[in-house]
């Protein structure tokens, strides 16, 4: 089964600060793979998905941008953080079910 | 478009009460599947249950049981003999198929506390 590693688990980064996230997937191959997003008290948004290396969907408008340079990395990325970037964000992996990473809780000061 | 309610926000019990989770969903695909997380205090997402569209029957799995009714596009989840342990959150998610692409879209999740 496939296991997603994802860091750090928390970060602290000034507003206008850059940001980037990791996440990689071991025991499979060409999955498809998702960032969440959840703002503190609220449900999980989706941000992006990819089918592929170099393919990549976003799902709102925002301040974010991923990238997907190899099968299982996956890359969650910011030129300059905004306060609302805040939240715990999260890497999935669908490949033979869903499998959810720890996640990463980014404030923004 | 897809849509999944989870109308109750907090529910507050007593060790021992049994509880339902309620989760309704709304989508224009003949074949989905539904899910159940559980995300305690640190965050991770827990997979609890996994129903395809298809399959009607109910599950049980220790205290948890699951309700699947096509006809009134419901998927509740109960509790039954509370514990402290099972406070969390719950959510109920939907697949999405987009342009040939799955996409898992969650409820807003409900908060469960279970107090000794």
């Amino acid at each position: 089964s496939q296991t997603i590693h994802q860091w750090p688990a928390t970060l602290v980064q000034p507003v206008g600060s850059p940001l980037s996230l990791e996440c990689t997937v071991e025991g499979t191959s060409n999955p498809n793979l998702y960032w969440y997003r959840q703002a503190a008290g609220r449900g999980l948004q989706l941000l992006f998905y990819s089918v592929g290396i170099g393919q990549i969907s976003s799902e709102v408008p925002q301040n974010l941008s991923a990238s997907r340079p190899q099968d299982r990395q996956f890359i969650l990325s910011s030129k300059k953080l905004l306060l609302s970037d805040s939240g715990f964000y999260l890497c999935a992996c669908l490949a033979y079910g869903y499998t959810f990473g720890s996640g990463t809780r980014l404030t923004v000061v | 478009a897809q849509k999944v309610t989870q109308a109750q926000t907090e529910i507050s019990v007593v060790e021992k009460e049994d509880v339902t989770l309620d989760c309704v969903y709304e989508t224009r695909d003949t074949t989905y599947y539904l899910f159940w997380y559980k995300q305690p205090p640190s965050g991770e997402l827990v997979f609890l249950i996994r129903r395809n569209s298809f399959d009607e029957q109910n599950e049980i799995s220790g205290r948890y049981s699951w309700n699947f009714q096509k006809s009134t596009s419901s998927f509740n989840f109960t509790i039954t003999a509370s514990q402290v342990v099972d406070s969390a959150v719950y959510f109920c998610a939907l697949t999405q198929n987009s342009g040939g692409y799955n996409k898992l879209i969650f409820g807003a999740g409900t908060r469960l506390a279970v107090h000794p």
